[in-house]
């Protein structure tokens, strides 16, 4: 079964400081991995998406890289600001998944950004 | 477009009422699913319909039915509610090009005493 780990749960950091956000997955063969935001009371905004054939991702000051035979990926925040304060979410989908191409989540990192 | 829509936003139920969970999404996705979000367990799939007219189990279905009324809408039916159901209820659907990326809705959040 698919696992999906994201450390640290939670991390905060004064304004303007580069970042990066952390998920690792158990099964490699994935289909692709999606990165999204959650604030707090709001559903999920899809950030990146990356395919298993990329090896990063880039929009605007945001860049999502994977490892495939690591399972790893990270999201890269640049020059953060109070407005990313917000939880990030990665995704992976298995190739198994299928034509259902449903996507198993981690918990998330709970990312705070002091003025 | 308005993307993924649910109804109602907020719902308070007794314990053995019951309730509908309405989505709908204009993106002519395929794909469409039901996600519960609880503090501590993250985000788990309770039912998923890949296609039209079809529907399926996904981690947690117990206590949950689906239907898939047509390309367009997927609604999530509790039939009796318990407290154990109390959580956010997010439904999504898929791209059926460029990569399957996921969209969500707002969600519709749920308590039951």
């Amino acid at each position: 079964k698919q696992e999906v780990t994201q450390i640290p749960a939670a991390l905060s950091v004064p304004e303007g400081e580069n970042l990066v956000l952390n998920c690792s997955f158990t099964d490699s063969a994935i289909y692709n991995l999606q990165w999204f935001r959650q604030d707090p009371g709001k559903g999920l905004t899809s950030l990146l998406l990356i395919q298993s054939s990329q090896r990063e991702q880039t929009s605007g000051r945001l860049n999502a890289s994977l490892d495939k035979s690591s399972g790893r990926s990270t999201l890269y925040i640049a020059a953060s600001q109070p407005g990313d304060s917000a939880t990030y979410l990665c995704a992976v989908r298995l190739i198994s998944s299928g034509s259902a191409r449903q996507l198993t989540f981690g918990s998330g990192t709970q990312l705070t950004v002091l003025p | 477009n308005a993307g993924v829509t649910q109804t109602p936003k907020f719902q308070v139920l007794k314990t053995g009422q019951s309730m509908t969970l309405q989505c709908a999404q204009d993106m002519n996705h395929n794909s469409m699913y039901w996600y519960r979000q609880d503090p501590g367990m993250g985000l788990r799939l309770i039912y998923y319909s890949a296609s039209e007219g079809t529907t399926d189990k996904g981690e947690v279905p117990n206590g949950y039915n689906v239907s898939r009324l047509n390309k367009r809408e997927f609604s999530l039916r509790l039939e009796s509610a318990a407290p154990s159901q109390t959580s956010v209820y997010f439904c999504a659907s898929t791209a059926t090009s460029g990569g399957y990326e996921q969209y969500f809705g707002p969600g519709t959040r749920l308590t039951v005493t």
